[in-house]
């Protein structure tokens, strides 16, 4: 088992529509939780990180934390073209894990 | 500088040569983290610095890599007679490290080198 899974998608969604990218984890130790964004060819870009269970929102994006169920997601709204790249989870556990990332496409 | 700076951005080299790539981090950032990653693959950790700790070199995939990071600042990834499996981009990260919780602060990424072994 991964430390950190994620569907690769891709997945696709209309602009203006909400994006929810999902990711489970596997050490129930973990501490932090962060979403990367990155796009083709180039470095990954931190978008948000969540420390405590519930939700944190800041602009369009909302991260959401689960410890029980060893779940992250990752809410998008009001998509747009530019969103389309690959987000990438990270937990610290004993080490600091990145999923494999999920590709979204923002179909104008 | 504003960001983590990687040098150079691309790297060709023949197969049994030893590359070393570079990485300057953000002024202050005590942690450091080395990065493989394949193409179309997630991240690979390498190896991890803290302040003056010993570092985590759990990830190293073998012998032939090593890693130093000098006066707690630059750092450079070194990889011993290169073979074609290591072409990648090699991303560095740093971050600011609190005291308890020095893995638990987010990481700011350099633009990577993209090592390409021939």
């Amino acid at each position: 088992q991964k430390e950190v899974e994620q569907n690769s998608g891709p997945l696709s969604v209309p602009e203006g529509a909400i994006a929810s990218l999902n990711c489970t984890y596997s050490d129930r130790g973990s501490q932090s939780f962060f979403w990367y964004r990155q796009y083709s060819g180039k470095s990954p870009e931190l978008i948000m990180f969540i420390y405590s269970n519930g939700d944190k929102e800041d602009g369009r994006f909302t991260a959401q934390l689960n410890k029980a169920s060893q779940y992250v997601s990752l809410l998008i709204r009001d998509s747009q073209p530019s969103d389309s790249a690959t987000y990438l989870c990270a937990v610290n556990g004993n080490q600091f894990y990145f999923g494999t990332g999920t590709s979204l496409t923002v179909i104008p | 500088g504003a960001g983590v700076s990687q040098s150079p951005s691309n790297k060709v080299t023949e197969k049994g040569k030893d590359v070393e790539l570079r990485c300057d981090p953000i002024s202050g950032h005590t942690a450091l983290y080395w990065y493989r990653q394949s193409l179309g693959q997630g991240l690979e950790f390498l190896i991890y610095f803290q302040g003056n700790s010993a570092p985590d070199k759990s990830g190293l995939p073998s012998d032939r890599f090593s890693a130093e990071r000098t006066g707690g600042s630059v750092s450079t990834l070194t990889i011993q007679r290169t073979q074609q499996e290591d072409s990648a981009v090699y991303l560095c990260a740093s971050s600011l490290a609190k005291a308890l919780l020095p893995r638990n602060q987010p990481q700011h990424f350099g633009d990577g080198t993209r090592l390409s072994i021939l």
